[in-house]
């Protein structure tokens, strides 16, 4: 099988811009979740969709969102970027009904200006 | 919410020796806790888990135990080498009513180094 991709791998943007990121998950895995990786503060959980519904949420602004499609694909979105916004952005997918392994993608790295 | 503690942030050993990695959660609820190795611009992936039903759980030179009284667990490698290098990840997630929520939460990471 196909591992978790993700697109693009890298962006630069500026303040104040928005961005959208994009994640393919494993065929059959209908839970995409995502993850912002920081050096300082680490990985830390935005959301998590299951068939295209929000099953859980992170501790992060409502700047940012994410959706799931009808194939699982899930992108998230950040909307008026800030400098702070810069990180590793990871999805990460599993099969979402009895199974709790998650695999992630390659991420999107993020840097804002 | 959860909160996972891990230690040590940075482990050194000589090839061949054993590596000890431990972690505590805070949530009583959680009752999966998988380990990821994340080497230098890749992915993290999933090395072994461990559901609380299970005490510990071996695979090759790795294994994780388990101390649900205590809340902490902890991963064990053994016979070390060079490619071992990388940064390791505890996580914890509840499972409420036996669905997985998708949510880990991670502790700090520890960089293991080995020594050749």
């Amino acid at each position: 099988k196909a591992g978790v991709t993700q697109t693009p791998r890298y962006l630069i943007k500026t303040r104040g811009q928005q961005v959208t990121l994009s994640c393919s998950p494993i065929s059959g895995h209908r839970s995409v979740s995502w993850y912002q990786q920081t050096p300082g503060q680490g990985l830390q959980f935005l959301f998590e969709y299951f068939s295209e519904t929000q099953r859980n949420k992170g501790n992060f602004p409502g700047r940012f969102s994410g959706r799931q499609f009808s194939n699982s694909r899930s992108e998230m979105n950040v909307s008026t970027l800030e400098l702070g916004d810069s990180a590793l952005y990871l999805c990460a997918s599993s099969q979402g009904a009895r199974g709790n392994e998650q695999f992630f993608g390659p991420g999107t790295r993020l840097t804002v200006l | 919410g959860e909160n996972v503690e891990q230690h040590p942030s940075t482990l050194s050993v000589q090839e061949g020796d054993s590596a000890v990695i431990k972690c505590t959660y805070s949530d009583s609820a959680s009752n999966y806790f998988p380990w990821y190795k994340q080497e230098l611009g890749k992915r993290p992936q999933l090395i072994i888990d461990i559901r609380s039903n299970v005490g510990e759980k071996k695979d090759q030179r790795i294994a994780v135990t388990l101390n649900k009284t205590a809340k902490h667990f902890s991963l064990h490698i053994t016979e070390t080498q060079p490619e071992d290098s990388a940064v390791y990840f505890c996580a914890a997630t509840p499972n409420a009513g036996g669905t997985s929520y998708g949510k880990l939460t991670f502790g700090q990471g520890t960089i293991l180094t080995v020594h050749p």
